[in-house]
């Protein structure tokens, strides 16, 4: 069981925007502002969409978007293009004690 | 450019100790805020996180697997070693190096990942 909870399905049309969550606890998402998200396609390494809660690495399309209220981050992904298709991952940091966490996932269809 | 690659056997017998290594590149390990982290993917399932090492030789575990990793660095030959000992089957997973940087807490590039199968 993933110490950061995310809905396990996401879907939306092209063009739609579709939010995930990821809900943890004041000790990881909640405590500080270390929220990333990733993206991996099938039978690939996960890749890094947003950090800090908010940022965007360079070369990350600013479809991609984030934001944190209290203990739980969300990333939004706005005009969904079928490249989108996806398995999503938060992760946050924890603390010196447990460092990192990871969500169990939420997979993204473009229907 | 940073590229990272992990390696080490393919299948392990359980009980055994797995041994994997990653080699990298485009970054030094004895830079300040620079790390590298091993992550695990079960078949189907979610990442979970293992251990990190950090520029300083400090080291971090998940709790519920600390008494079976150790994790090590060779900063001359750019390479992280991590260890799993007593192998069960349950450990079969797609291991992934990353490199982590300390300064935002991300997991900023990934190795391809080496899937490990434990079974007798």
């Amino acid at each position: 069981q993933s110490a950061l909870t995310q809905p396990p399905s996401a879907s939306g049309s092209p063009g739609q925007s579709v939010t995930i969550s990821c809900t943890g606890t004041s000790s990881d998402v909640g405590g500080y502002n270390y929220v990333s998200w990733y993206q991996q396609h099938p039978g690939k390494a996960p890749k890094l969409m947003i950090y800090e809660v908010s940022k965007r690495p360079s070369g990350v399309p600013d479809r991609f978007s984030g934001s944190k209220s209290g203990n739980t981050a969300s990333l939004t992904v706005s005009g969904l293009q079928a490249e989108d298709e996806a398995d999503y991952y938060c992760s946050s940091y924890a603390g010196s004690n447990r460092h990192v966490v990871f969500g169990g996932g939420t997979k993204l269809t473009v229907l | 450019q940073v590229t990272l690659r992990e390696s080490g056997p393919a299948l392990v017998k359980p009980t055994q100790t797995l041994t994997l290594t990653c080699t990298f590149s485009g970054f030094s390990l004895s830079t300040s805020g620079m790390c590298v982290s091993w992550i695990r993917q079960p078949p189907g399932k979610a990442l979970e996180w293992l251990a990190l090492i950090d520029w300083d030789d400090d080291k971090y575990y998940s709790t519920s697997l600390k008494t079976r990793l150790t994790i090590s660095k060779d900063t001359s030959k750019n390479q992280v070693v991590l260890t799993m000992t007593n192998m069960d089957p349950v450990d079969t997973a797609t291991y992934y190096c990353a490199l982590y940087s300390s300064g935002w807490s991300t997991f900023d590039y990934w190795g391809q990942g080496t899937l490990v199968t434990v079974s007798s």
